[in-house]
């Protein structure tokens, strides 16, 4: 499975747009991008994922790039509650059944 | 939907006590798996089931772990005899494997502390 890079932590002021990356420049064809949030002491929540296009739902954005080697998620309007560390993980999507959770981005959003 | 069930959502004990951790997964979901964090090793994957099977124990760390699933809405994950390096929070997730969506819903955790 391809590894994920994250910056350790981002601050976001409260009411803009938290912009998070994630590296990925070793994914293949068929392995998805998958987001995920973990609020503190909290079981880790789905927020979204993608192949190839932009993905949008009631969450977020993902952003990924063409050669897909990179992506970028996108909280429009980041709350207090936004604040959780955000995972950016790559699984194939035939046979493999293993989401790897890497040390993520710890966002803080910020009155 | 209630989302994936755990309990208990806080567990202390004495080392050599038998522990068990119960999980009810989503309706309809069809995979299982148990996850332990802890600050020092992060979240790892300890078993897989699929359909009521385990496909893949190869995370549980010892043979002291043991976990079954007697039906679609029932897991067990035991630590007999517990020790303090079981402390940690375990996850139970569920999942609707449908062809190539892996999405993972996980529940609110039980936080085992074994003094």
């Amino acid at each position: 499975d391809a590894k994920t890079t994250q910056p350790p932590s981002m601050d976001c002021a409260e009411g803009r747009a938290a912009n998070l990356p994630c590296n990925h420049s070793t994914i293949s064809g068929n392995e998805y991008v998958y987001w995920y949030r973990q609020i503190h002491s909290q079981g880790p929540q789905y927020i979204i994922h993608g192949l190839k296009n932009n993905e949008t739902n009631e969450m977020a954005s993902l952003i990924i790039t063409e050669d897909r080697k990179s992506s970028t998620l996108i909280l429009p309007h980041a709350t207090l509650r936004d604040t959780a560390v955000y995972y950016c993980i790559v699984e194939s999507g035939a046979g493999s059944y293993q989401l790897t959770f890497g040390k993520g981005t710890k966002l803080s959003v910020i009155p | 939907d209630a989302g994936v069930i755990q309990s208990p959502r806080h567990e202390v004990t004495e080392m050599g006590q038998e522990v068990t951790l119960r999980c009810k997964p989503i309706s309809g979901h069809n995979s299982l798996f148990w996850y332990r964090q802890t600050m020092m090793r992060g979240l790892e994957l300890l078993i897989y089931f699929n359909n009521n099977v385990p496909i893949d124990d190869s995370g549980m760390p010892e043979d002291r772990f043991s976990a079954k699933m007697p039906n679609a809405s029932f897991s067990t994950l035991k630590i007999q005899p517990s020790e303090p390096r079981d402390s940690a929070v375990y996850f139970c997730a569920s999942s609707l494997r449908t062809g190539i969506d892996k999405t993972q819903y996980f529940g609110p955790g039980t936080r085992l502390l074994v003094l």
